[in-house]
């Protein structure tokens, strides 16, 4: 079943412990981003990599790191966690430009 | 600055009926256009999308109309059922990019 697999579902963490959420997707997608969600914002691209070892930032990346070290995983680091990370974050990927994007089930994110 | 508009929270159509959501957009470079449907603890799912050189795409029940003089587009469902009931993202992007920018969402439920 093609998918796009995020973990943990949530997650609640102290101010300034470093966290990673993890992201694999099986339909071997060049493109992969992040998003996160918040009331009244809608979706917000945080990053996004286009290839392996290729990553961009998108419109919100102030606190986040990425990597894609293989073309299936794009791990989210937060390296040192503020609650107004607090939010619902989901990962997608895409097979090419102008094609729909696949989602996570998301990862709800508290930090206290 | 929100590239992408849905100047509608919400909306409330009778079982039956038609829905329509609407969307507007700043940036002419957009090419692509996608509406994405979401349900509680649940990722975004691909509704439909429509390439900046048609105008009209249709799939079942549900049409994307786009108007690239006006910079808007709209979602048609006809007739709308109660499993409609969801949050709608519409989503632009420009060719040669990754970047997926989103709406604000417009929550639509479907009465009997």
């Amino acid at each position: 079943e093609a998918q796009v697999t995020q973990n943990p579902r949530y997650l609640i963490t102290v101010t300034g412990k470093k966290l990673t959420v993890t992201c694999s997707q099986n339909m071997n997608h060049e493109y992969m981003s992040w998003y996160r969600q918040d009331p009244g914002l809608g979706l917000r691209q945080i990053y996004y990599s286009m290839n392996v070892e290729v990553t961009d930032k998108g419109d919100v990346p102030e606190g986040y790191k990425v990597s894609r070290k293989e073309k299936r995983n794009f791990p989210l680091i937060l390296e040192s966690p503020s609650p107004n990370q607090t939010s619902l974050y989901f990962c997608a990927s895409r097979g090419t430009e102008n094609t729909e994007a696949f989602f996570g089930q998301g990862t709800r994110l508290t930090v206290v | 600055d929100q590239q992408v508009k849905q100047n509608s929270p919400s909306l409330s159509v009778q079982e039956g009926r038609i829905s329509i959501l609407n969307c507007d957009y700043t940036n002419s470079m957009f090419d692509y256009f996608l509406w994405y449907k979401k349900y509680p603890a649940e990722g975004p799912t691909f509704l439909i999308s429509i390439s900046s050189i048609k105008d009209k795409n249709e799939d079942g029940r549900f049409t994307v109309f786009l108007n690239k003089s006006a910079k808007h587009l709209s979602l048609h469902i006809v007739p709308s059922q109660p499993g409609d009931s969801a949050v709608y993202f519409c989503a632009a992007s420009a060719q040669g990019t990754d970047k997926l920018i989103f709406g604000t969402g417009t929550r639509l439920q479907v009465f009997p």
